[in-house]
């Protein structure tokens, strides 16, 4: 069974400028969510989507980041514009149903540095 | 808010040896999940374990095992015959169905040969 792809696996960009990242979930999980890892912290949740609805965006910078997860597979994130403090690594996973006591399958990650 | 600390930022132990690593939780939730996960250098975060705050028992797989009082709101983890693969990052996370993975800061565990 395939994982959960994410590309690219690093990105560097200046601030201000606009960053997507993509991200391929296991095939048949209705659930994918999107993680924010600053180095020396715990992943922090973005945002949840259930299919192709948002379910939870409380902790997305909506002045900056966008989601979206069009048909219900792939999902891009986006930057815009770029601050030094978005530097993380964000990582993509997905679960089979999206109940809280499921497991989550996570992707590699994309490193992003902001110079 | 329901919070999750991992006090210990770095740990070593010889192979084959045994170690615990601690997790504290607050919350007021009755029913959750608490999960160890495991993040090996450059590669992707795996699950290592899983607790329902309702089971008294604790959960073991294989090496790897947890001590969860839920009364004083800790879950630790024990790996024993420590090997080399099990060199990570780890972290602890709580979730429930009000609140989402919250993870802790994580412990980075070294195995020396």
């Amino acid at each position: 069974e395939a994982g959960v792809a994410q590309s690219p696996r690093y990105k560097i960009i200046e601030k201000r400028q606009s960053v997507a990242f993509w991200c391929n979930p296991i095939s048949g999980h209705a659930t994918l969510y999107w993680y924010q890892q600053i180095l020396g912290q715990g992943p922090k949740l973005l945002i949840q989507f259930q299919n192709n609805g948002v379910v939870d965006d409380s902790q997305l910078p909506k002045d900056r980041f966008s989601a979206e997860r069009l048909k219900g597979v792939d999902s891009t994130l986006k930057i815009q514009p770029a601050k030094l403090e978005d530097s993380a690594v964000y990582l993509c996973a997905s679960s089979l149903t999206g109940h809280y006591q499921e497991t989550q399958y996570f992707g590699p990650g994309t490193r992003l540095l902001v110079l | 808010a329901q919070t999750v600390t991992q006090s210990q930022p770095e740990m070593s132990v010889q192979e084959a040896e045994t170690v615990t690593l601690s997790c504290t939780y607050d919350t007021s939730e009755s029913n959750y999940y608490l999960f160890w996960y495991k993040q090996p250098p450059s590669r992707q975060m795996i699950l290592v374990i899983r607790q329902e705050a309702y089971k008294q028992q604790n959960a073991t797989e294989n090496r790897f095992s947890v001590n969860f009082q839920k009364a004083a709101k800790s879950f630790s983890l024990k790996i024993s015959d420590s090997q080399l693969g099990d060199t990570a990052m780890y972290f602890c996370a709580f979730t429930s169905g009000t609140y989402k993975y919250i993870f802790g800061t994580g412990t980075r565990l070294k195995v020396l040969a």
